[in-house]
């Protein structure tokens, strides 16, 4: 099963600050997703993202959210503006082939 | 659009007890259907899934049956041991789109197993 691991593992930032969490996947794979747990919550569909665009987005993917893939490796999650209820743990997964979904360890996020 | 729910938890039982938890769903066409597993402080990890109507899926002494006519597929295991603590997350994709829509998660049930 491929790997995929997220850097860093855990980030404290303050409101109004940028954050920019990183996912490497092994190889190349189909589809690239990011997805949020609030602490207690459901994990959330955020975005999903194919052939170096985004394919699909959830309502909490607002304008303060990108991702991107800069060298063609690592898959990154941006969050321009930080917010107290951006506080949560964000996972990266992949897809490769049908119904082969993959998650990396997460990264847990706090703003303070 | 997709949607799983799943019994709220936590759900607490002595060790070798025999483990339930329900899950339903409602999506459009045939989805596959998936339990991921989630120990204290890690990810997310597949513990297994089933493509197709009436497909058993079986991992590490857990089964789950995709049941289509009841849109269901509780997790259940014979006899519980203590590391088998942790949430569990049912899970669904249509792969609408090829994969674009990715997963739709249950909230999760947090599994407690004393000894």
């Amino acid at each position: 099963e491929p790997e995929v691991t997220q850097t860093p593992s855990h980030q404290v930032t303050q409101m109004g600050q940028e954050v920019i969490l990183r996912c490497v996947p092994i190889s190349n794979h189909l589809y690239f997703y990011w997805y949020r747990q609030i602490l207690g919550q459901k994990v959330e569909f955020l975005v999903s993202f194919y052939n170096n665009e985004i394919s699909e987005k959830s309502e909490i993917f607002d304008d303060q959210f990108s991702v991107e893939r800069p060298d063609g490796s690592n898959f990154t999650l941006k969050i321009r503006s930080t917010k107290l209820e951006d506080s949560a743990m964000y996972f990266c997964a992949l897809l490769q082939g049908p119904y082969g979904y993959t998650f990396g360890s997460g990264t847990r996020l706090t703003v303070v | 659009g997709n949607s799983v729910t799943q019994m709220e938890g936590p759900v607490t039982l002595s060790e070798e007890a025999f483990l339930t938890i329900n899950c339903t769903y409602t999506a459009t066409g045939y989805p596959s259907l998936f339990w991921y597993v989630q120990y204290p402080g890690e990810g997310l990890q597949l513990l297994l899934k089933a493509t197709k109507a009436d497909d058993k899926g079986s991992n590490k002494g857990f089964e789950a049956t995709y049941r289509k006519e009841t849109t269901s597929f509780h997790l259940e295991k014979g006899s519980v041991q203590v590391s088998d603590s942790a949430v569990y997350f049912c899970a669904l994709s249509s792969l609408s789109g090829g994969g674009a829509d990715g997963l739709t998660f249950g909230k999760g049930t947090h599994l407690i197993i004393q000894p």
